[in-house]
């Protein structure tokens, strides 16, 4: 079964930081560009960044960089998103989502297809 | 940066009627453009991509249309199922979604 487990989530005060973890499993994880998503409480959904497949490009969403790195590990299957200097504005539920597939040097993206269940993030004094 | 914008915020429809969705983007994303279904308390769902092309395993009551920087999303006939919010998603440069519309039951 393809899957993505998100976790790491919680209550950080204002300035602090939080690493999130992404487990996947049943895909060939190192083929796939892989990004978070973020949701903050009754509001739409926000891209925050993405990984190339072999982890030679991070992209990030202006609101986050500078402040948030994102990391692989292939060998681990496993994607992590390191938070610094959060603020009030970060709180929100963070989705891993599978992006682009990659093969003989070409990658193509039919939308995020498989999406993590969340892991809620608070920023708060 | 690609600013997609998602028309009405809400709507009202009752089971068994149409709903037609809107989504502009403020410049040409060609055909790279993503639809997702999201129901309280669950994630995303992916219900289109490539404007048109239906995901794995979504009914054909779905449907998209649009290229360039005018898209829509039709369900044909409102099951109690669909009633949710509904985004859209550029993928054509960066990645940026729509702020969403509500499908309320009327």
């Amino acid at each position: 079964e393809v899957q993505l487990v998100e976790s790491g989530g919680g209550l950080v005060q204002p300035g602090g930081s939080l690493r999130l973890s992404c487990a996947a499993s049943g895909f060939t994880f190192s083929s796939y560009w892989m990004n978070w998503v973020r949701q903050a409480p009754g509001k739409g959904l926000e891209w925050v960044a993405n990984i190339k497949q072999d982890g030679s490009g991070e992209y990030f969403a202006d609101s986050v960089k500078g402040r948030f790195t994102i990391s692989r590990d292939n060998a681990k299957n496993s994607l992590h998103l390191q938070m610094n200097s959060l603020r009030a504005d970060d709180t929100a539920v963070y989705y891993c989502a599978r992006g682009r597939y990659c093969s003989g040097g070409s990658c193509y993206l039919a939308g995020f297809a498989v999406w993590g269940q969340g892991t809620r993030v608070t920023v708060s004094s | 940066e690609i600013v997609m914008t998602q028309s009405p915020a809400s709507l009202s429809v009752s089971p068994g009627e149409r709903a037609t969705l809107s989504c502009w983007a403020s410049q040409s994303v060609s055909n790279n453009l993503a639809w997702y279904q999201q129901k309280p308390g669950q994630t995303p769902r992916l219900l289109i991509y490539g404007a048109s092309t239906r995901a794995t395993g979504i009914p054909a009551r779905f449907s998209g249309s649009g290229s360039g920087t005018e898209f829509t999303l039709t369900i044909s006939s409102l099951q109690s199922e669909d009633f949710a919010v509904y985004y859209c998603q550029q993928y054509d440069s960066w990645l940026n979604f729509g702020g969403g519309t509500k499908v309320e039951i009327k």
